[in-house]
């Protein structure tokens, strides 16, 4: 079964500065990616995700995420932060199990945007 | 497009009583939806994947008995957490697939907040 590793638990940054965060996910033939982020209190939004092609996929509010096959990686950045994207940011992978895909979070990312 | 709503966003109940949660998607049709339980700054575990027209099928050490699901139109899946108990207590939230989707991508319901005294 597919996983994902979200190096960081937390990452502080000061407003504008640029940001990035990690996420690894186990080998396998196919992959599906994603990236959702989660205000308080609040459901889950897609941010980006890879499917296929172009190894560079472009997000909603300025993010975007290197598909990177050799360093099974699937990096979230930003070049200039904002307050407004303090948030929990959540890395998923598909998974097949039992007969059906499934989504397979890692653990979260806090990221604290300081003015 | 892809809005997925849940009702109630709230709830408070007593300990041993029965919580119904609905999940619905607005604007299109899901032959799959999924409930997940997140615990206070921790990751959203799936308990279990609802399909029209059948039975839900359960992860592992997820009791069928005590959070029932039915998923009886294309649009509406619920979670009942029956004789609920304090350690019930969680942030429930939903997520469906589109009908015909051939790229995974859920979208995900803004959550309900359950607390059992």
């Amino acid at each position: 079964a597919q996983s994902v590793t979200q190096l960081d638990s937390q990452v502080p940054v000061f407003e504008e500065a640029p940001v990035e965060l990690r996420c690894n996910y186990s080998s396998s033939v196919s992959v599906y990616l994603f990236w959702y982020v989660q205000y308080p209190n609040q459901g889950l939004q897609l941010l980006l995700k890879y499917l296929s092609g172009s190894t560079l996929v472009k997000g909603i509010n300025g993010f975007e995420a290197e598909f990177n096959k050799s360093q099974t990686s699937f990096h979230l950045r930003k070049p200039s932060v904002h307050i407004s994207d303090t948030a929990e940011y959540f890395c998923a992978v598909v998974t097949r199990s039992g007969g059906y895909n499934k989504l397979i979070f890692g653990a979260g990312t806090r990221l604290a945007v300081h003015p | 497009g892809a809005v997925v709503s849940q009702h109630p966003s709230r709830v408070i109940c007593k300990s041993g009583t029965s919580v119904k949660i609905e999940c619905r998607s607005l604007d299109f049709q899901a032959t799959t939806m999924f409930w997940y339980r997140q615990f206070p700054k921790q990751s959203l575990m799936l308990m279990a994947t609802s399909n029209e027209g059948s039975k839900a099928t359960y992860e592992q050490g997820v009791e069928k008995d005590k959070f029932l699901i039915n998923h009886a139109s294309l649009t509406l899946s619920t979670l009942t957490v029956t004789s609920a108990h304090p350690e019930d207590s969680s942030f429930y939230i939903c997520s469906a697939r589109p009908r015909r989707s051939s790229t995974d991508t859920q979208y995900f319901g803004p959550g309900t907040r359950l607390t059992v005294l």
